[in-house]
């Protein structure tokens, strides 16, 4: 399979501990994003990468989120002491250079903080 | 931020119905526009991608269309079938962001 992948696809974690998520993009790609979505909305942009260079973050993206890509191949975002607002589908997607190209997900992973 | 719409929120059709959904946006610094259906468990499948007022595309029984000006896109169905059921979302892409509708989601009743 040569999609974008993600890991783990669901996360259970009690509020307060710290969540990692991985992101595999298509290989070819430099260009990767992080969304979040929320139920009854759309995903909403986090951040973007090209290559290891992490070129946007969303005002979504409070400072106990952090995001990496240090060989500027698979990603991580990392969620510090989690709450309940935290709950919510994170994507992932990648693409090729250039504006208003198409972006491929992965099938995101599930968190849920109880 | 840019303000994605989406309508119906939801909709339920018989198997053999066709349907059309409607994406709106601000039509000033439009980009292109893109088409997603995202079927449970699975990725957002990308469809379409346009960029031009008045593109219509075609893939099988799904078309799209596109009205820069008026700030709106068609996203049509012909003949709806039940592996059709899924969340169709749209987004409009301006520089390297996309904005995201809710999402319009289809169930295609056997």
């Amino acid at each position: 399979d040569t999609g974008v992948s993600q890991d783990p696809r669901h996360k259970i974690t009690k509020r307060g501990q710290n969540v990692t998520f991985r992101c595999d993009p298509i290989s070819e790609h430099n260009r990767l994003y992080w969304y979040r979505q929320t139920l009854g909305q759309g995903p909403e942009f986090l951040t973007y990468f090209q290559n290891e260079a992490q070129l946007e973050k969303s005002r979504l993206l409070s400072d106990r989120f952090s995001a990496e890509r240090p060989k500027g191949s698979f990603s991580t975002l990392e969620i510090q002491r989690t709450e309940q607002g935290d709950s919510a589908m994170y994507l992932c997607a990648s693409s090729l250079p250039g504006a208003g190209v198409e972006q491929y997900f992965g099938p995101g992973t599930r968190l849920t903080v109880t | 931020i840019l303000n994605v719409e989406q309508s119906p929120q939801s909709l339920h059709v018989q198997e053999g119905d066709s349907t059309n959904f409607t994406c709106s946006f601000p039509s000033s610094n439009f980009y292109a526009l893109h088409w997603y259906r995202w079927e449970t468990a699975k990725s957002p499948e990308a469809l379409f991608v346009m960029t031009l007022n008045g593109d219509e595309k075609k893939k099988g029984r799904i078309s799209a269309t596109l009205n820069t000006k008026e700030g709106y896109s068609y996203l049509y169905i012909k003949g709806s079938q039940p592996e059709d059921s899924a969340t169709y979302l749209c987004a409009l892409s301006k520089g390297n962001q996309f904005y995201f509708g809710t999402g319009t989601s289809l169930t295609v009743i056997p």
